[in-house]
């Protein structure tokens, strides 16, 4: 199964600093097809999880424009350009390339 | 407005079964591919199954793969998760979600199972 490694698990921050999570996978997600299969979810308190990005960097409809998602290969990234307390929660990439599709254990998004 | 409700969950023994039930609203549901993810108390997701437009495309981890059902239909726009032999370890929140191109668009506000005696 592709491991993906989410680092920090916890990250606190200020509000209106940027942040950065980070997720590894233990092979490329790269597909046959071309398109890389890494999305990011983000799970408010209480919650069910919601899409933020898909394919890398696409955005989901609705989702504020100061997410942003980079990388390649088996290197991804999530950026918040800044920090808004609606956005405390807990992030999670996950890869739907190789069955079965995983997910990183998480980053906890706290408030300093 | 996609919509996902999932019901069926509750308190079982180990050993027992459940089937749980996502009923989808908004969208056709024949044509979309559906999933099932569960997530135990304090800890991540994890992916179980995908089930394709028609039934004749399955998949489940291995951890529930001969213990798991994934089926559907279309006409009363459900979903379905049959669970048997249940164990401790299946304790969770269990959500289902649409699946497009690989991605899971839309969850349900998941529903709790518990497996204890």
């Amino acid at each position: 199964d592709v491991v993906m490694t989410q680092s920090p698990l916890a990250r606190p921050v200020t509000l209106g600093q940027p942040a950065s999570i980070s997720c590894r996978s233990s092979q490329s997600l790269a597909s046959s097809r071309g398109t890389t299969y890494l999305d990011w979810y983000q799970q408010r308190p209480g919650l069910s999880p919601r899409r933020l990005i898909y394919e890398i960097s696409k955005r989901d409809s609705g989702v504020p424009d100061r997410f942003s998602g980079s990388g390649s290969g088996t290197d991804f990234t999530l950026e918040i350009s800044g920090v808004e307390a609606e956005d405390v929660g807990i992030y999670y990439c996950m890869q739907g390339t190789h069955w079965p599709y995983t997910f990183g254990q998480g980053t906890k998004l706290e408030i300093k | 407005q996609v919509q996902l409700v999932e019901s069926g969950g509750g308190l079982v023994k180990p050993g027992g079964s459940l089937r749980l039930s996502c009923a989808v609203s908004g969208i056709p549901l024949s044509g979309q591919w559906m999933s099932w993810i569960r997530q135990a108390p304090g800890k991540g997701l994890e992916w179980l199954s995908y089930i394709g437009t028609t039934s004749y495309e399955i998949n489940l981890v291995d951890s529930v793969k001969g213990r798991f059902t994934a089926s559907r239909d279309n006409a009363r726009n459900s979903v379905f998760l049959q669970m048997n032999s249940l164990r401790g370890e299946d304790t969770a929140v269990y959500y289902c979600a649409t699946l497009h191109w690989n991605s899971l668009n839309n969850w349900g506000q998941g529903v709790m199972v518990t497996v204890s005696s």
